[in-house]
């Protein structure tokens, strides 16, 4: 059965740090890229950070570049985000997601097509910046 | 960044409607757009992925369309447990982006 769980979240005072962590199971975790999105209290979704497979390649919002690093240990089957410099506007309820892949052959294109969603979500762990 | 404007914000409708719920890109993203729900408290759930494949386990009464700027989820009759907020998203670049939700009420 494939869980996401994740931990790591908390209170924490503005300019403060907290490390989140997401633990895979029932998945080759090597085999995917992984996200990260938050949904601040009341509002929609925001993808956040995601790392590819090898934690090679790795994207971030614009809001959190310079103060997230996500990470990946493939031997402990987790993902990682270091949150720094919090703000109030990271308040939001995290949540780790899979990102599945599906390749398509088009016979227009020599090249394959691929497409990426988040397919498998953990519930999330909550943080709080404020002071 | 690509922004992705969904229509309408909410609405509510019977059991038994057809709804249709509209996404838009800000430019064009091929069929790289996914489609989520999302019940209170709980973590979001695929239903769509490309624009009109289901996800395994999604009943077909869910469906996908649109290509380039457009896209359409369709849910052909509505069920009571179908609530919840839907989210469009796309995949085409990073930054990913999420549409602002679409908020689903039955009846």
């Amino acid at each position: 059965q494939v869980q996401l769980v994740e931990s790591g979240g908390g209170l924490v005072k503005p300019g403060g740090s907290l490390r989140l962590s997401c633990a895979a199971s029932g998945i080759t975790f090597s085999d995917y890229y992984m996200s990260w999105v938050r949904q601040a209290p009341g509002r929609g979704l925001q993808w956040v950070s995601h790392i590819s497979s090898s934690g090679t390649t790795i994207y971030y919002a614009d809001s959190v570049k310079g103060r997230f690093t996500i990470s990946r240990d493939n031997a402990k089957n987790s993902l990682y985000l270091q949150m720094n410099s919090l703000r109030a506007e990271d308040t939001a309820v995290y949540y780790c997601a899979r990102v599945g892949l599906t390749t398509y052959y088009y016979d227009s294109s020599p090249a394959p097509y691929y497409y990426y969603y988040m397919d498998v979500w953990g519930k999330g762990t909550t943080v709080t910046v404020s002071s | 960044d690509i922004q992705m404007t969904q229509s309408p914000s909410s609405l509510s409708a019977s059991v038994g409607d057809r709804v249709t719920i509209t996404c838009r890109a800000s430019q064009s993203i091929s069929n790289n757009l996914n489609w989520y729900q999302q019940k209170s408290g709980k973590a979001p759930k695929l239903l769509i992925y490309a624009a009109s494949s289901l996800q395994s386990g999604v009943p077909s009464r869910f469906s996908g369309s649109g290509s380039g700027t457009d896209f359409t989820l369709t849910i052909s009759s509505l069920q009571p447990e179908d609530f919840g907020t839907f989210y469009c998203q796309q995949s085409y670049s990073s930054p990913w982006t999420f549409g602002q939700g679409t908020k689903v009420e039955i009846k």
